[in-house]
């Protein structure tokens, strides 16, 4: 079974910039997850979607914005990028909703904002 | 708001010995906590769990020890290898809800 894919898997923009960034889940998974991770911050939660609904959101500014397709690929944007948008974007896909079942993560983007 | 700290960045162990990985967490609501392993340029992959009626889980050479008095957990891997060197994040969730990860420990074994 093809694991989780994220494309691209790097990325360079300048401030100000929009990204969009991919990620397709295993296939049969309806949840994927995102996550930032920064040295020193480890792994922070962005939001979560389901049967295409957004089923939970953490702490970030509305710059940060998801959304889900009906074949559960999911994609993130994030707007007027900043130089602390800088990080390993992680997303993850389950079978069924919440960390209470197994997340597989993707092995990330690496954005660079200069 | 740090709710789930690991407060050794780095760890270092003769293969063959005791791994003991730490974490520590703030919000008593925290029901199931888990163990995910990072290699270099891989997304981290899931390791060991437990909830929180449990105080302890063992799969193979890994071991989660949870102290909810505490709100301490521990991962013991017996006995180390070198494959095991990796960056270990924690992570906690309530309810089925997100998860709170550490900030990671990285475990180096030495052969």
């Amino acid at each position: 079974k093809a694991g989780v894919t994220q494309t691209p898997r790097y990325l360079i923009k300048t401030r100000g910039q929009q990204v969009t960034l991919s990620c397709s889940p295993i296939s049969g998974h309806r949840s994927v997850s995102w996550y930032q991770q920064t040295p020193g911050q480890g792994l922070q939660f962005l939001f979560e979607y389901f049967s295409e609904t957004q089923r939970n959101k953490g702490n970030f500014p509305g710059r940060f914005s998801g959304r889900q397709f009906s074949n559960s690929r999911s994609e993130m944007n994030v707007s007027t990028l900043e130089l602390g948008d800088s990080a390993l974007y992680l997303c993850a896909s389950s079978s069924l909703q919440g960390p209470y079942n197994e997340q597989f993560f993707g092995p990330g983007t690496r954005l660079t904002v200069l | 708001d740090q709710q789930v700290k690991q407060n050794s960045p780095s760890l270092s162990v003769q293969e063959g010995r005791i791994s003991i990985l730490n974490c520590d967490y703030t919000n008593s609501m925290f029901d199931y906590f888990l163990w995910y392993k990072k290699y270099p340029a891989e997304g981290p992959t899931f390791l060991i769990s437990i909830s929180s009626i449990k105080d302890k889980n063992e799969d193979g050479r890994f071991t989660v020890f949870l102290n909810k008095s505490a709100k301490h957990l521990s991962l013991h891997i017996v006995p180390s290898q070198p494959g095991d060197s990796a960056v270990y994040f924690c992570a906690a969730s309530y309810n089925n809800n997100d998860m709170r990860f550490g900030a990671g420990t990285r475990l180096t074994v030495k052969p």
